[in-house]
């Protein structure tokens, strides 16, 4: 069974520019995730997408946004990029509500530059 | 953002050496997990756990959801070198609502020597 898919694998850009990032979950979940991992830190919450829509926000601007398809697959787009920004960008997912459900598996990343 | 409070922070240990590491809270969780993450990599799930007092074995691994909910240890034994990585725990808080927003530990990062 195929595991969570991101890309591209590596993104480069300047700043003020946009970015966006795609993510395919497993098949079968339905909640899809979005962390932030800076150089040296932990995993930050940025954004949790069922069912299509937005169900809860990390403490982040509004220029980090998504969505979710028909399909599950997901989409993180960060606008007016700025320097700190630069990350790995993490998507996970879990099954429908239900017993286990809090149980995100993750793929592999985005690392995001920003120059 | 919020974090669970790991540790230690870093351990520097012999090839089949026991490791114990874990996680603390001032709040309730109602799940804990444990992960594993390589560099450049996404982290790996390594065991869940879901009920207050469960101990759970994977292979080498075993972890514990603490009796208060608020705390979780996780221990490998017999270390080997592929062993070598950042583990991290993680929960989610009791909501009256489904948040499913996981909060991770500030990572604990194992080197092992051969």
């Amino acid at each position: 069974e195929a595991g969570v898919t991101q890309s591209p694998t590596h993104l480069i850009k300047t700043r003020g520019q946009q970015a966006t990032l795609r993510c395919s979950p497993i098949s079968g979940h339905t909640s899809v995730y979005w962390y932030q991992q800076a150089l040296g830190l932990g995993l930050q919450f940025l954004l949790w997408y069922d069912e299509g829509e937005e169900r809860n926000r990390g403490n982040f601007p509004p220029r980090f946004s998504g969505r979710q398809f028909p399909n599950y697959s997901s989409e993180l787009n960060v606008n007016a990029l700025e320097l700190e920004d630069s990350a790995l960008y993490l998507c996970a997912s879990s099954l429908p509500h239900g017993p286990g459900t809090d149980t995100q598996y993750f793929g592999p990343g985005t690392r995001l530059t920003v120059l | 953002g919020q974090q669970l409070n790991q540790s230690p922070q870093s351990m520097f240990i012999q090839e089949g050496e026991d490791v114990s590491m874990n996680c603390t809270s001032s709040s309730i969780f109602n799940t804990w997990l444990w992960y594993k993450q390589e560099p450049g990599e996404g982290p790996v799930l390594l065991i869940a756990l879901y009920k207050a007092g469960e101990l759970t074995s994977n292979g080498r691994l075993t972890a514990q959801f603490g009796i208060t909910r608020k705390d979780s240890f996780l221990n490998i034994s017999a270390s080997i070198p592929s062993d070598v990585g950042i583990y991290f725990c993680a929960g989610t808080r009791m909501y009256g609502g489904a948040t499913n927003k996981l909060i991770f530990g500030t990572g604990t990062l194992l080197a092992v020597q051969p």
